[in-house]
């Protein structure tokens, strides 16, 4: 099946500090999604993109598909504390269910004040 | 609108035995994903029922099965318990009608297996 290799599997940053976290493939995804999981809770979607090369921005998240849609990444900009979490990628099968994703192992951001 | 609600939250069992999940999604929602979350495997897809119906499955054995109810909810169970099922168990409504890949994820279900 899928696999998607996440990157770095954790960071440990200043407050106010840039982030940046990426996701590769060795198979093509037409949709990349990113997640973030609080402590105890499910994962919310942060930024969702349908489209190579597309960059969206939502708030201080930036993501970005890569053109040959294997791999995206996430910046986070001035992070604050409340930024921490485990942050995840996560992509459809391309010609399977948009519910049935595949998951990346995730980046635990530790944001230090 | 009221979010998805997994029921129990937190639950021990030992091996051998059985188990029930339910969840409970987004009033209107119809699809109910579910996904294993594991420290060693991360996240990963179980089932997902549309209008009753399951419409995928994922590389899950058959101890592992699902249902849903006329008005949406579902319920997961695992029987003849093994200590690798300690997971936490989410739950994700959808519409069911995009492919925007956005899902509503519950807050979970904790399972022990002693």
């Amino acid at each position: 099946g899928q696999q998607l290799n996440q990157s770095p599997q954790s960071m440990f940053i200043q407050e106010g500090e840039d982030v940046s976290m990426n996701c590769t493939s060795s198979s093509i995804f037409n949709t990349w999604l990113w997640y973030k999981q609080d402590p105890g809770e499910g994962p919310v979607l942060l930024i969702a993109l349908y489209k190579a090369g597309e960059l969206t921005s939502n708030g201080r998240l930036t993501a970005q598909f890569g053109i040959t849609r294997k791999d995206s990444f996430l910046n986070i900009s001035a992070s604050i504390p409340s930024d921490v979490g485990i942050y995840f990628c996560a992509g459809p099968p391309p010609s399977g269910s948009a519910r049935q994703l595949t998951f990346g192992s995730g980046t635990q951001l530790t944001v230090l004040p | 609108k009221a979010g998805v609600t997994q029921t129990p939250r937190y639950l021990i069992k030992t091996r051998g035995q059985q188990v029930t999940l339910s969840c409970s999604p987004i009033s209107g929602h119809r699809s109910v994903s579910w996904y294993q979350q594991t420290p060693g495997q991360g996240l990963q897809f179980l089932f997902e029922y549309f209008s009753e119906t399951q419409r995928n499955k994922g590389n899950f054995p058959g101890r592992f099965s699902g249902r849903q109810f006329s008005n949406s909810r579902s319920e997961m169970n695992v029987s003849t318990l093994e200590l690798g099922d300690s997971a936490l168990y989410l739950c994700a409504s959808s519409s069911g009608t995009t492919n925007t890949g956005e899902l509503f994820f519950g807050e979970g279900s904790r399972l022990t297996v002693l």
